[in-house]
């Protein structure tokens, strides 16, 4: 059973930096791109891709609003994603998914995690 | 705001067949397939269609998809409780390059 399990969501100040976390299992890891997206917190707002990274680590891309700011890795050794946040901003506030791609070049995300809710102090 | 464009509402009564319309543009929807998501209270995000009109294994094929142009449709039949849910289109976006999604639109069963 493929299940991916993200962590390191948590309160930050604005400016601050999180490392979250996206553990998976039940497939090969290595075979796919893997992806965040997340679904922002304020009204009306919906899902939002926010990476992609291929399935050796060596072709990375973003959303423009998080270029430069948030970066995207992986350990296959682990079987692990990762996304690092820095100079977060109070419209970073979501809850962050990690997401299995199924076919790269499309929005085909076949499984997704349960998330991880990334929130500001004021 | 999204580059496709979703109603933010919809609502049908047990057993109706509800539309949900996503509307893009020759870049995404115009050129690429289009995928559906469901996303239940508290729940994360489920593949409900894809590309355009197929449905992965486990979906009920009360669930039903279709293209045409640069919009898009997700039709619901045999409407239940259980259905009531924000669901989201997506599609790949050649400019600039990358998946785009819906604003979502929040089904409510009366």
């Amino acid at each position: 059973e493929v299940q991916l399990v993200e962590s390191g969501g948590g309160l930050v100040q604005p400016g601050g930096s999180l490392r979250l976390t996206c553990a998976a299992s039940g497939f090969t890891f290595s075979n796919y791109w893997m992806s965040w997206v997340r679904h922002r917190q304020a009204p009306g707002k919906g899902l939002e891709w926010v990476a992609n990274i291929n399935q050796d680590g060596s072709e990375k891309y973003y959303v423009d609003s998080v270029k430069g700011r948030f970066t995207i890795s992986r350990d296959n050794a682990k079987n692990s994603l990762f996304l690092q946040l820095n100079s977060l901003r109070a419209e970073d506030t979501a809850v962050y998914y990690c997401a299995r791609l199924a076919v790269a070049g499309t929005s085909d995300f076949d499984y997704w995690g349960q998330g991880t809710l990334v929130t500001f102090s004021s | 705001q999204s580059v496709l464009t979703q109603p933010p509402s919809a609502s049908g009564t047990p057993g109706q067949r509800v539309t949900i319309s996503c509307f893009g543009s020759t870049s995404n929807i115009g050129s690429n397939y289009v995928y559906w998501y469901q996303q239940l209270p508290g729940a994360a995000p489920k593949l409900l269609i894809h590309r355009n009109a197929q449905r992965p294994s486990g979906v009920p094929d009360r669930f039903s998809g279709s293209k045409s142009g640069a919009s898009a449709s997700l039709a619901i039949s045999g409407l239940r409780s259980e259905d009531e849910a924000d669901y989201y289109c997506a599609a790949w976006d050649d400019s600039p390059s990358g998946p785009v999604f819906g604003g979502g639109t929040k089904l409510t069963v009366l």
